[in-house]
């Protein structure tokens, strides 16, 4: 696609229940990313995969977040038992092999609220 | 622990008037610096990115600056408009021993409004 491409784009849950967030990178991006982003606040990193190298999961704040991604295409982001906490925008990025110097492009994000 | 801290936190100044913003990091070993424009409820936007041998690059109105012995960047946004309105993210890449790997550090941003 034109762009990095996230679904759904509004999502309201209750507590206590299971979310999963999809990210669609631009073709050809090896290099993907998840970040959070809570109203007001900065971007934090939770999870970065590149290519068929192991995920750098150092940014998951607990257990109940978990993230998956098909070869070097489509990753869901899953939150189990979701708490208002996790109320915030989900956005995931993607970059050319995650090289040095190359644009890194960002989605629109998933808004998560959680009542 | 690898830290990015931007300063202002807030700005507010007139439409046609120029501004700058200021980035100063720790992250080692550096890779690149990027600045980002994000509007609000909108994903991040790349302005530009430098690397450690630049000391300075320009995309339309905006300019970067790079010191990286002081470890200080600066976004100079140039004869401001109503659409500049935004929080603008400073960016650090730290340079990981895989090669192809870098790990990024956001700052929190500077929020921007320009007015009438």
């Amino acid at each position: 696609g034109a762009g990095v491409s996230q679904s759904p784009s509004n999502k309201v849950t209750e507590k206590g229940k299971d979310v999963e967030l999809r990210c669609d990178p631009i073709s050809g991006h090896t290099a993907l990313y998840w970040y959070r982003q809570r109203l007001g606040q900065g971007l934090e990193f939770l999870i970065y995969f590149q290519g068929n190298s192991a995920p750098d999961k150092s940014g998951l704040p607990s257990d109940r977040f978990s993230a998956e991604r098909t070869g070097e295409s489509v990753s869901t982001l899953t939150i189990q038992r979701t708490q208002q906490e996790d109320s915030a925008v989900y956005l995931c990025a993607s970059s050319f092999q995650g090289l040095s110097g190359n644009t890194i492009y960002f989605g629109e994000g998933s808004w998560l609220t959680v009542v | 622990k690898n830290q990015v801290e931007q300063s202002p936190q807030s700005l507010i100044i007139l439409e046609g008037k120029n501004c700058t913003l200021q980035c100063n990091y720790t992250v080692s070993p550096f890779s690149n610096l990027r600045w980002y424009k994000q509007d609000t409820g909108r994903g991040p936007v790349s302005l530009t990115i430098m690397t450690f041998s630049e000391n300075t690059k320009s995309n339309g109105r905006y300019t970067a600056t790079l010191d990286a012995d002081t470890k200080q960047s600066s976004l100079h946004i140039t004869a401001s408009q109503l659409s500049d309105s935004a929080s603008y993210i400073c960016v650090v890449s730290e340079f990981l021993n895989t090669g192809t790997a870098s790990k990024l550090t956001f700052g929190t941003g500077t929020r921007l409004q320009v007015t009438l």
